[in-house]
């Protein structure tokens, strides 16, 4: 199957600082990345839908200052936490459809577990 | 729009025994319907999906998982549970499986097996 990877799988940062996570696919060009937010016990919350040059979409919600997400690239989507709070600690997932592989599915990456002091 | 329930949010099965874990969906058009597994601290990964072919879908793992119309039911079994099935079960719907189709997730299900 595709292979979505994602950096950092873990990352601990001081309150107000900015934190970037990376979702990458490694063998197959995603049109469309989605990411996730999942808080402990709890299913998948979807943030926002980032197709390749152009802005993302964010669900109701979801503050698109505070989570910059950019799609440069048909491999590469980043989510940056902007001026990062305790609350926005969690474990965010990234996944990706498209190109010939697109039957459905997503496939996701291993996720980023964010915790925020 | 579309939606899944998944009623219960523990199951606990003994090594060998059958696990059935149950999922339900509403639609207002013909679903796409997925089941996915997670491991802590992991991502998802996918072990099966409906996508209008064949009713009865076999997975990864010895997992399978029949599509009820009539029902609105898409519930996932396994004959014999193994200690390594222990995981959250994700049951999800989509529209359809264009790019920017949303999959929308179940709450999930925690499948414990005891030895």
């Amino acid at each position: 199957g595709a292979v979505v990877s994602q950096h950092p799988s873990w990352v601990i940062c001081k309150s107000g600082t900015s934190v970037k996570i990376e979702c990458r696919s490694l063998d197959f060009q995603a049109t469309t990345m989605f990411w996730y937010r999942q808080f402990p016990k709890q299913s998948l919350m979807l943030m926002a839908t980032s197709n390749e040059g152009s802005k993302a979409t964010y669900e109701q919600g979801v503050e698109k200052d505070k989570f910059l997400i950019n799609h440069a690239s048909l491999t590469l989507s980043t989510l940056t936490v902007t001026s990062a709070h305790p609350e926005d600690s969690s474990f965010y997932i990234c996944s990706a459809r498209g190109g010939s592989l697109s039957t459905g599915e997503l496939f996701f990456g291993e996720g980023s577990r964010l915790t925020v002091l | 729009a579309q939606s899944v329930t998944q009623l219960g949010s523990h199951v606990s099965v003994s090594e060998g025994a059958l696990v059935l874990l149950r999922c339900n969906y509403s639609s207002s058009v013909p679903p796409y319907l997925f089941w996915y597994v997670q491991y802590p601290n992991q991502g998802l990964q996918l072990l099966l999906k409906y996508t209008s072919a064949a009713t009865l879908v076999k997975g990864i793992n010895g997992f399978e998982a029949e599509f009820k119309k009539s029902e609105t039911s898409f519930h996932l079994t396994k004959p014999s549970a193994h200690m390594s099935d222990a995981a959250e079960y994700f049951c999800a719907v989509s529209a359809s499986t264009g790019a920017n189709s949303k999959l929308t997730f179940g709450k999930g299900i925690t499948l414990s097996v005891r030895p």
